[in-house]
Protein backbone atom coordinates (compact mmCIF):
# COMPACT_ATOMS: atom_id res chain seq x y z
CA UNK A 1 0.00 0.00 0.00
CA UNK A 2 0.78 3.45 0.14
CA UNK A 3 0.85 5.97 2.75
CA UNK A 4 1.93 10.04 2.05
CA UNK A 5 1.54 12.62 4.55
CA UNK A 6 1.39 16.66 4.42
CA UNK A 7 0.02 19.20 7.07
CA UNK A 8 -3.12 19.94 6.38
CA UNK A 9 -2.50 23.85 6.38
CA UNK A 10 0.67 26.05 6.85
CA UNK A 11 0.39 30.16 7.34
CA UNK A 12 3.51 32.42 6.51
CA UNK A 13 4.40 35.89 6.25
CA UNK A 14 5.26 37.63 2.75
CA UNK A 15 8.75 37.84 1.83
CA UNK A 16 9.45 34.60 4.31
CA UNK A 17 10.46 31.26 3.47
CA UNK A 18 8.59 27.91 4.54
CA UNK A 19 9.20 24.25 3.84
CA UNK A 20 6.56 22.00 3.19
CA UNK A 21 7.46 18.44 4.81
CA UNK A 22 6.22 15.22 2.78
CA UNK A 23 6.59 11.77 4.13
CA UNK A 24 6.07 8.75 2.49
CA UNK A 25 5.70 4.82 2.77
CA UNK A 26 5.46 3.19 -0.59
CA UNK A 27 6.40 -0.02 -2.60
CA UNK A 28 7.51 0.60 -5.64
CA UNK A 29 8.41 4.29 -5.45
CA UNK A 30 9.87 5.61 -8.50
CA UNK A 31 10.68 9.25 -8.17
CA UNK A 32 8.39 12.41 -6.62
CA UNK A 33 6.53 15.20 -7.70
CA UNK A 34 5.40 18.72 -6.45
CA UNK A 35 2.48 20.50 -7.47
CA UNK A 36 0.69 23.60 -7.04
CA UNK A 37 -2.97 24.09 -7.13
CA UNK A 38 -4.82 26.93 -6.42
CA UNK A 39 -8.32 26.69 -4.85
CA UNK A 40 -10.83 25.08 -7.91
CA UNK A 41 -7.94 25.11 -10.50
CA UNK A 42 -5.76 22.99 -11.88
CA UNK A 43 -2.95 21.67 -10.12
CA UNK A 44 0.44 22.72 -12.10
CA UNK A 45 3.79 21.41 -11.78
CA UNK A 46 6.52 22.38 -9.76
CA UNK A 47 9.57 19.74 -9.48
CA UNK A 48 10.30 16.23 -9.64
CA UNK A 49 12.94 14.38 -7.61
CA UNK A 50 14.04 10.81 -8.38
CA UNK A 51 17.08 10.57 -6.86
CA UNK A 52 18.53 11.98 -3.33
CA UNK A 53 19.17 16.05 -2.87
CA UNK A 54 17.83 19.48 -3.65
CA UNK A 55 16.65 20.61 -6.99
CA UNK A 56 16.37 24.54 -7.24
CA UNK A 57 14.17 26.06 -9.67
CA UNK A 58 14.19 29.89 -9.08
CA UNK A 59 12.40 30.64 -5.50
CA UNK A 60 11.21 26.83 -5.39
CA UNK A 61 13.39 24.06 -4.45
CA UNK A 62 12.60 20.39 -3.74
CA UNK A 63 14.55 18.17 -1.63
CA UNK A 64 14.80 13.97 -1.51
CA UNK A 65 15.88 11.14 0.37
CA UNK A 66 14.55 7.57 -0.29
CA UNK A 67 16.40 6.24 2.44
CA UNK A 68 13.77 7.94 5.07
CA UNK A 69 11.13 8.56 2.69
CA UNK A 70 10.93 12.02 2.54
CA UNK A 71 10.87 15.07 1.17
CA UNK A 72 10.57 18.53 1.26
CA UNK A 73 9.56 21.65 -0.87
CA UNK A 74 11.22 24.93 0.10
CA UNK A 75 9.45 28.14 -1.07
CA UNK A 76 11.39 31.82 -0.57
CA UNK A 77 10.79 35.17 -0.79
CA UNK A 78 7.27 34.02 -0.48
CA UNK A 79 4.11 36.35 -2.38
CA UNK A 80 0.71 36.84 -1.76
CA UNK A 81 0.11 34.27 -5.09
CA UNK A 82 1.90 31.42 -3.41
CA UNK A 83 -0.94 31.43 -0.94
CA UNK A 84 -2.22 27.62 -2.56
CA UNK A 85 -2.73 23.89 -2.11
CA UNK A 86 0.69 22.30 -2.49
CA UNK A 87 0.45 18.39 -3.43
CA UNK A 88 3.49 15.87 -2.90
CA UNK A 89 2.84 13.09 -5.30
CA UNK A 90 4.61 9.77 -5.54
CA UNK A 91 5.24 7.71 -8.66
CA UNK A 92 4.72 4.35 -8.21
CA UNK A 93 5.66 1.41 -9.95
CA UNK A 94 3.44 -1.45 -10.51
CA UNK A 95 3.84 -4.90 -12.72
CA UNK A 96 5.31 -2.68 -15.34
CA UNK A 97 2.60 0.18 -15.13
CA UNK A 98 3.54 3.64 -12.95
CA UNK A 99 1.01 5.56 -11.47
CA UNK A 100 1.22 8.99 -9.27
CA UNK A 101 -0.33 8.64 -5.62
CA UNK A 102 -0.94 12.19 -4.23
CA UNK A 103 -0.98 13.61 -1.04
CA UNK A 104 -4.07 15.05 0.31
CA UNK A 105 -2.04 18.69 0.02
CA UNK A 106 -1.07 21.18 2.17
CA UNK A 107 -2.59 24.55 2.08
CA UNK A 108 -0.09 27.59 2.51
CA UNK A 109 -1.49 30.63 3.50
CA UNK A 110 0.57 33.66 2.52
CA UNK A 111 -0.94 36.98 4.99
CA UNK A 112 0.46 40.60 4.30
CA UNK B 1 -3.38 27.10 -20.02
CA UNK B 2 -2.14 23.65 -20.11
CA UNK B 3 -3.12 22.53 -23.37
CA UNK B 4 -5.67 19.97 -22.28
CA UNK B 5 -9.34 20.72 -23.01
CA UNK B 6 -12.21 19.57 -20.67
CA UNK B 7 -16.06 20.28 -21.17
CA UNK B 8 -18.64 20.19 -19.61
CA UNK B 9 -16.97 23.02 -16.59
CA UNK B 10 -20.01 22.18 -14.88
CA UNK B 11 -22.35 19.34 -14.48
CA UNK B 12 -25.50 19.71 -12.25
CA UNK B 13 -27.27 16.38 -12.21
CA UNK B 14 -29.24 14.23 -10.36
CA UNK B 15 -28.73 10.66 -8.75
CA UNK B 16 -28.79 7.35 -10.46
CA UNK B 17 -28.56 9.47 -13.93
CA UNK B 18 -25.46 8.69 -15.96
CA UNK B 19 -23.12 11.54 -17.21
CA UNK B 20 -20.15 11.75 -19.90
CA UNK B 21 -17.17 13.99 -19.23
CA UNK B 22 -14.96 14.54 -22.03
CA UNK B 23 -11.41 15.32 -22.40
CA UNK B 24 -8.79 16.31 -25.28
CA UNK B 25 -5.21 16.16 -24.82
CA UNK B 26 -1.92 18.57 -25.58
CA UNK B 27 -1.14 18.59 -29.08
CA UNK B 28 0.85 15.43 -29.50
CA UNK B 29 0.56 13.81 -26.38
CA UNK B 30 -0.57 10.78 -26.44
CA UNK B 31 -1.30 9.43 -22.27
CA UNK B 32 -4.68 10.63 -20.83
CA UNK B 33 -5.07 10.03 -16.48
CA UNK B 34 -8.02 10.51 -15.11
CA UNK B 35 -8.23 11.45 -11.34
CA UNK B 36 -11.49 12.60 -8.91
CA UNK B 37 -11.02 15.17 -6.41
CA UNK B 38 -13.22 15.42 -3.53
CA UNK B 39 -13.12 17.76 -0.60
CA UNK B 40 -12.25 15.23 2.23
CA UNK B 41 -10.52 12.72 -0.12
CA UNK B 42 -7.63 14.96 -2.50
CA UNK B 43 -6.62 13.64 -5.79
CA UNK B 44 -7.09 9.93 -6.50
CA UNK B 45 -6.02 8.67 -9.42
CA UNK B 46 -8.68 6.70 -11.63
CA UNK B 47 -6.95 5.31 -14.86
CA UNK B 48 -4.88 5.81 -17.60
CA UNK B 49 -4.81 5.30 -21.33
CA UNK B 50 -2.02 5.36 -23.77
CA UNK B 51 -2.32 5.84 -27.70
CA UNK B 52 -6.01 4.33 -27.26
CA UNK B 53 -5.46 1.37 -24.68
CA UNK B 54 -5.72 1.36 -21.01
CA UNK B 55 -2.30 1.13 -19.23
CA UNK B 56 -2.88 1.37 -15.28
CA UNK B 57 -5.94 1.59 -13.26
CA UNK B 58 -6.13 3.28 -9.88
CA UNK B 59 -9.63 3.58 -7.16
CA UNK B 60 -12.18 3.60 -10.11
CA UNK B 61 -15.66 2.40 -9.10
CA UNK B 62 -17.27 -0.59 -11.43
CA UNK B 63 -19.90 2.34 -12.10
CA UNK B 64 -17.15 4.32 -14.22
CA UNK B 65 -15.38 3.47 -17.48
CA UNK B 66 -13.20 4.98 -19.74
CA UNK B 67 -11.93 5.19 -22.91
CA UNK B 68 -9.67 6.93 -25.34
CA UNK B 69 -10.13 6.84 -29.17
CA UNK B 70 -8.00 7.26 -32.02
CA UNK B 71 -8.01 11.16 -32.42
CA UNK B 72 -6.64 10.52 -28.67
CA UNK B 73 -9.64 12.41 -26.88
CA UNK B 74 -10.91 10.45 -23.75
CA UNK B 75 -14.08 10.19 -22.47
CA UNK B 76 -14.72 8.81 -18.45
CA UNK B 77 -18.37 7.59 -18.04
CA UNK B 78 -19.89 7.84 -14.73
CA UNK B 79 -23.43 5.96 -14.47
CA UNK B 80 -25.68 5.40 -11.38
CA UNK B 81 -24.44 8.38 -9.70
CA UNK B 82 -24.54 8.88 -6.20
CA UNK B 83 -23.96 11.63 -4.03
CA UNK B 84 -20.65 10.70 -3.00
CA UNK B 85 -19.80 11.48 -6.33
CA UNK B 86 -19.70 14.64 -6.46
CA UNK B 87 -16.30 16.20 -6.83
CA UNK B 88 -14.00 17.93 -9.41
CA UNK B 89 -12.67 15.42 -11.63
CA UNK B 90 -9.48 16.37 -13.67
CA UNK B 91 -7.98 14.76 -17.18
CA UNK B 92 -4.52 15.04 -17.20
CA UNK B 93 -1.90 14.25 -20.22
CA UNK B 94 1.67 13.15 -20.99
CA UNK B 95 3.96 12.86 -23.83
CA UNK B 96 4.86 9.13 -23.02
CA UNK B 97 3.04 6.34 -21.04
CA UNK B 98 5.33 6.14 -18.06
CA UNK B 99 4.20 8.86 -15.50
CA UNK B 100 7.98 10.29 -15.35
CA UNK B 101 6.74 12.79 -18.10
CA UNK B 102 5.20 15.72 -16.34
CA UNK B 103 1.73 15.77 -16.30
CA UNK B 104 -0.26 19.05 -17.73
CA UNK B 105 -3.85 19.05 -16.38
CA UNK B 106 -6.76 20.21 -17.90
CA UNK B 107 -9.01 23.02 -15.57
CA UNK B 108 -11.76 20.20 -14.34
CA UNK B 109 -15.24 19.30 -14.72
CA UNK B 110 -17.14 20.19 -11.36
CA UNK B 111 -19.82 17.77 -10.94
CA UNK B 112 -22.49 18.03 -8.32
CA UNK B 113 -25.20 15.47 -8.13
CA UNK B 114 -28.09 16.32 -6.43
Amino acid sequence: GQNIDQPTEMTATEGAIVQINCTYQTSGFNGLFWYQQHAGEAPTFLSYNVLDGLEEKGRFSSFLSRSKGYSYLLLKELQMKDSASYLCAVRKENTGFQKLVFGTGTRLLVSP
Amino acid sequence: DSGVTQTPKHLITATGQRVTLRCSPRSGDLSVYWYQQSLDQGLQFLIQYYNGEERAKGNILERFSAQQFPDLHSELNLSSLELGDSALYFCASSFGQGTYNEQFFGPGTRLTVL
